[in-house]
């Protein structure tokens, strides 16, 4: 079975700070994974994710993650953030195979103040 | 276009009462998943569905919950008997395939309150 952490259920930062929300996973198997976001009264949305090649991916708004897989884990990191970027961040993994479901962290908050 | 929608946004019943929960997924998608998401469990998966049959039913967590999906495109999650811990918000997604490396995209949810 697969499983994921994530760390820090709060992460409150100061705009233009740079952040990083923890992520690790467990699995026996060979996985994906992903990061969704979640902004206020809104539905969750895919951020980025790692499919194979090279570990590190990006987002259209900044935002990174790379694939660590001695450490099992795929941190998402944005160097500096916006008041924008307020919003509920899940790490989820999945089965490298059809049909499975995403395995989600129970999230982290990002809270951006000015 | 058009993303996933799901009806009603929010539904407040009463124990034992049966409820139905709708998801229309994107245009052409095969694959539909319905999850959970509540405060004290966060996000889980419910059941998968590829075409009109559901190959992967594992996460219902109970009898009273079941889920059909009609001509390969609007799916229904009905919860019988409900009870105060079924109380989350519903969500439903769709991927054009089901392969693992597809993007799930998300509907809105359906927020249920059960009194």
């Amino acid at each position: 079975a697969q499983s994921v952490t994530q760390l820090d259920s709060q992460v409150p930062v100061f705009e233009e700070a740079p952040v990083e929300l923890r992520c690790n996973y467990s699995s026996s198997v060979s996985v994906y994974l992903f990061w969704y976001v979640q902004y206020p009264n809104q539905g969750l949305q895919l951020l980025l994710k790692y499919l194979s090649g090279s570990t590190l991916v990006e987002s259209i708004n900044g935002f990174e993650a790379e694939f660590n897989k001695s450490q099992t884990s795929f941190h998402l990191r944005k160097p500096s953030v916006h008041i924008s970027d307020t919003a509920e961040y899940f790490c989820a993994v999945r089965k490298n195979q059809a049909g499975t479901a995403l395995i989600f962290g129970k999230g982290t908050t990002l809270s951006v103040s000015s | 276009g058009a993303g996933v929608s799901q009806s009603p946004s929010n539904k407040v019943t009463e124990k034992g009462k049966d409820v139905e929960l709708r998801c229309d997924p994107i245009s052409g998608h095969t694959a539909l998943y319905w999850y959970r998401q509540s405060l004290g469990q966060g996000l889980e998966f419910l059941i998968y569905f590829q075409g009109n049959s559901a190959p992967d039913k594992s996460g219902l967590p109970s009898d009273r919950f079941s889920a059909e999906r009609t001509g390969g495109s609007v799916s229904t999650l009905t919860i019988q008997r409900t009870q105060q811990e079924d109380s989350a918000v519903y969500l439903c997604a769709s991927s054009p395939r089901a392969g693992a490396g597809e993007t799930q995209y998300f509907g809105p949810g359906t927020r249920l309150l059960v009194l």
